[in-house]
């Protein structure tokens, strides 16, 4: 079955604009969580959403947002972006369950210049 | 949150098994243990995970000692493919969330 799909695997924006990811959950998955990976932080939770709702949330500013559609497709949204938010941003899906193990995707390199 | 442990790198010979450790004392009862590995900044690759009894799957053994207090990884024939950064992490009851420490880096030499 189709994994994890994260678009765009690349992106480069300026520094003040605002940016949306795209993360598309295995089939049958309702829950998607979002990571962020630095050099200097790891990899850090940024939020978690199931069956639309958004459970849990890192230690992020309000700037990084997300949300989750009905088909459980999930976009995280960073606005007025700054230099430092120039990361790996991962999301994972899973079936929703503590016993059961998360999906990653292959990730979306951001760039802020 | 429960913290997690490891020693920051290992090296293991081609063939032979590599033994990764993880301490995770404040681990709660209903916590799960989980192992994931990261290749050259790919996603994170799921490998294992267990609660009280040792768990064995096609990629690994997952070893819990009876206190629940650590944990050990063992990948059985380690090949060159098993270099990576490998994550023992706590998953937490309320929250759904991995919180990921700074990992393993295993380099697995010819």
């Amino acid at each position: 079955k189709a994994g994890v799909t994260q678009t765009p695997r690349y992106l480069i924006k300026t520094r003040g604009q605002q940016v949306t990811l795209s993360c598309s959950p295995i089939s049958g998955h309702r829950s998607v969580s979002w990571y962020q990976q630095t050099p200097g932080q790891g990899l850090q939770f940024l939020f978690e959403y199931f069956s639309e709702t958004q459970r849990n949330k890192g230690n992020f500013p309000g700037r990084f947002s997300g949300r989750q559609f009905s088909n459980s497709r999930s976009e995280m949204n960073v606005s007025t972006l700054e230099l430092g938010d120039s990361a790996l941003y991962l999301c994972a899906s899973s079936q929703g369950g503590l016993n059961n193990g998360y999906t990653f995707g292959s990730g979306t390199r951001l760039t802020v210049v | 949150d429960a913290k997690t442990t490891q020693p920051p790198s290992m090296d293991c010979a081609e063939g032979r098994a590599a033994n990764l450790p993880c301490n995770h004392s404040t681990i709660s009862g209903n916590e799960y243990v989980y192992w994931y590995r990261q290749i050259h900044s790919q996603g994170p690759q799921y490998i294992i995970h267990g609660l009280k009894n040792n768990e064995t799957n096609e990629m690994a053994s997952l070893i819990i000692t009876e206190d629940r207090k650590s944990s050990t990884l063992i990948l059985p024939h380690a090949t060159l493919r098993d270099t990576a950064v490998y994550y023992c992490i706590v998953l937490i009851t309320a929250g759904n969330k991995l919180t990921f420490g700074g990992g393993t880096r295993v380099l697995v030499k010819p």
